[in-house]
């Protein structure tokens, strides 16, 4: 059965720490792994990754997946309150995504 | 773009009742997602819809529930009859196909049946 899990489930850090949000998955006919940022409302779209060992990045966020050993990290940096979120990923298969149960990020000020 | 729209965005019923949950998706995008979402199962897919049409109603955890998309800007999830254990925030999300491009979605609907 398909299957993300994400680590850790939870993590409390201060402004201006740096983190690193995990993301395992097994996936039949896997083709891309996505993050989202889900604050109290709807998730948004961070990144899509489909090749292994390409980084992306958008500001103080980057990603990257690892497609032989099967996990996609998420780096933040200098991290502010207002990145305070869940974080999900999610890997799709030939047409759906299946969610992780996300990382609850809190950042203190 | 006004990005994917639901209504209500809040509903509070009691048990017995019916729920209907509505969806717009983002123009142009032919693929519909709805999702549901509690603390203890995250976010699960309830029926993916493909140019209208209903692709995988798997996830639907029983008869109770329904899913409609009568033309490529609506789509609707009933609920008959509701349950308490329905209560939890439905999601609808769409994209320009599938798994390949990313899912928006929208505000969601908080339901909670009493």
């Amino acid at each position: 059965e398909d299957k993300v899990v994400q680590s850790p489930l939870s993590l409390v850090v201060h402004e201006g720490d740096t983190v690193t949000l995990n993301c395992s998955y097994e996936v039949t006919n896997f083709r891309s792994l996505l993050w989202y940022k889900q604050e109290k409302k709807a998730p948004t779209f961070l990144f899509m990754l489909t090749s292994s060992g390409i980084e992306k990045k958008s500001g103080r966020l980057s990603s990257i997946l690892d497609k032989k050993e099967l996990f996609s990290i998420l780096n933040i940096t200098a991290t502010q309150t207002g990145d305070s979120a869940v974080y999900l990923c999610a890997d799709s298969g030939t047409y759906k995504y299946i969610f992780g149960t996300g990382t609850r990020l809190k950042v203190l000020a | 773009d006004a990005g994917v729209i639901q209504s209500p965005r809040h509903e509070v019923t009691e048990m017995g009742q019916e729920v209907t949950l509505r969806c717009k998706p983002i123009s142009g995008h032919n693929s519909l997602f709805w999702y549901r979402q509690t603390m203890m199962r995250g976010l699960e897919l309830l029926i993916y819809f493909n140019n209208n049409v209903p692709i995988d109603d798997s996830g639907m955890p029983e008869d109770r529930f329904s899913a409609k998309m009568p033309n490529a800007s609506f789509s609707t999830l009933k609920i008959q009859p509701s349950e308490p254990r329905d209560s939890a925030v439905y999601f609808c999300a769409s994209s320009f196909g599938g798994s390949r491009y990313e899912q928006y979605f929208g505000p969601g609907t908080r339901l909670t049946v009493t």
